[in-house]
């Protein structure tokens, strides 16, 4: 059963630290999201990748945060230095091109204090 | 892409079936109608999609009126498990770029014995 992987699945850190995500997206997707969730503001699409080329990040802070894929089965977001504001649920998902599904990962819960 | 509308909740009894509405009035020729959910702690979950025609899988039915200004989501005998928020999207295929997501507030689905 093919899954989107992201680790660490919690994480509690101070404000300043550097935090950095991880997903391993479904083997043979070359499509890979990030989104963020709070309460406020519901589910927001960060910055996605096709064939490990960022496509689009105008949903990123990007002064703090920053988002790669290493490779084709790793792609990892990483914000320095964190804030409080940045505690939320980041979610990974994986797709094939401009196909019709998206796989959501487990997500990622930050606690930023 | 398209704005949609939906209830921010809604009630229905397990086993019965359980409508979801969509209205989607400004959609536009090339944009298909999706349906995701998300249950608690869980990433979004795919559901279904459509363009004009009526679909059916596994978990549901999509039923898009003929002007395809709005549709319905079905879950034909509705289970505990299924509570979750449905969110209704409209997304543009073959734009060239790896299609994004916008997720709304969607419906609150809450299934009851």
């Amino acid at each position: 059963d093919a899954r989107v992987t992201q680790t660490p699945r919690h994480k509690v850190t101070e404000m300043g630290q550097e935090v950095t995500m991880r997903c391993q997206p479904i083997l043979g997707h070359n499509t890979v999201f990030w989104y963020r969730q709070t309460m406020m503001q519901g589910l927001e699409l960060l910055a996605y990748f096709r064939n490990r080329a960022p496509l689009d990040d105008s949903g990123m802070p990007k002064d703090r945060f920053s988002a790669e894929m290493p490779d084709a089965t790793l792609a990892t977001l990483k914000i320095q230095p964190s804030e409080p504001r940045d505690s939320a649920v980041y979610f990974c998902a994986s797709g094939i091109d401009r196909g019709e599904t998206q796989y959501f990962g487990p997500g990622t819960r930050l606690l930023v204090l | 892409d398209a704005k949609t509308t939906q209830p921010p909740s809604m009630d229905c009894a397990e086993g019965r079936a359980a409508n979801l509405p969509c209205n989607h009035s400004t959609i536009s020729g090339n944009e298909y109608v999706y349906w995701y959910r998300q249950i608690h702690s869980q990433g979004p979950q795919y559901i279904i999609h459509g363009l004009k025609n009526n679909e059916t899988n596994e978990m549901a039915s999509l039923i898009i009126t003929e002007d395809r200004k709005s549709s319905t989501l079905i879950l034909p005998h509705a289970t505990l498990r299924d509570t979750a928020v449905y969110y209704c999207i409209v997304r543009a295929m073959n734009t060239g770029t790896a299609s994004k997501l916008t997720f709304g507030t969607g419906t609150r689905l809450q299934v009851t014995l």
